[in-house]
């Protein structure tokens, strides 16, 4: 079975860092690109950020280029997004996907809140 | 504010077909066969329902099938069922190296 499961969320400071993990398994991480993407309380999607299985290709969001660093451990079976001068409108749900072709699946992690907040 | 654009809402009632546009421009939709649509329903994580325009991944229903003219894609749901009550978003690849979200469309099952 396939599981995502993304883990390091939480309260942070505006302006301060946090680093969210996601540990794959189920599936042969290093043959599958990976996406980071966020979903704001009652708002829709937005995509943050793509890394292929080599980590040879990344592409990020203008939102967060920059800002944010995604990167993958495919020994460990695991996708990173670090996350430095964060602000408010960083608050979000962050779910960790796989990517067929450009489009964000065929699977999901539950996701992981992050909360920026004075 | 997306790249994308998507009717705010959508309905219909059991057994009937509906269509979701998402229009974009040739630097998105319109230039690249990397269309994607998403099922979320509600408190849960988003599904894939289609890649690439029209491929499904394996478990999704045939109820649903994509399609792309210029630069809009649709999304049709066939047999309406109560279960498909939901937010639909559709995404593209861009020029941009990017990928792009449209605003969702609520779908309602009468």
């Amino acid at each position: 079975e396939v599981q995502l499961v993304e883990s390091g969320g939480g309260l942070v400071q505006p302006g301060g860092s946090l680093t969210l993990s996601c540990a794959a398994s189920g599936f042969t991480f290093s043959d599958w690109s990976m996406n980071w993407a966020r979903q704001a309380p009652g708002r829709g999607l937005e995509w943050i950020s793509y890394i292929r299985g080599g980590s040879d290709v990344i592409y990020y969001a203008d939102s967060v280029r920059g800002r944010f660093t995604i990167s993958r451990d495919n020994a460990k079976n695991s996708l990173y997004l670090q996350m430095d001068s964060l602000r408010d409108e960083d608050t979000a749900l962050y779910y960790c996907t796989r990517s067929i072709e450009y489009g964000l699946g065929p699977s999901w992690g539950r996701g992981i809140f992050v909360t920026v907040s004075s | 504010q997306s790249a994308l654009t998507q009717p705010a809402s959508v309905s219909g009632s059991p057994g009937q077909s509906i269509a979701i546009s998402c229009t974009g421009t040739r630097s998105d939709v319109g230039g690249y066969n990397y269309v994607s649509w998403y099922q979320q329903l509600p408190g849960k994580a988003p599904k894939l329902l289609i890649y690439e325009v029209t491929s499904r991944p394996s478990g999704v229903s045939d109820r649903f099938s994509g399609s792309k003219s210029g630069n809009t894609a649709s999304l049709t749901i066939s047999g309406l069922q109560a279960e498909d009550d939901g937010d639909y978003y559709c995404s593209s690849f861009t020029s941009a190296r990017t990928i792009v979200f449209g605003p969702g469309t609520k779908v309602t099952v009468l």
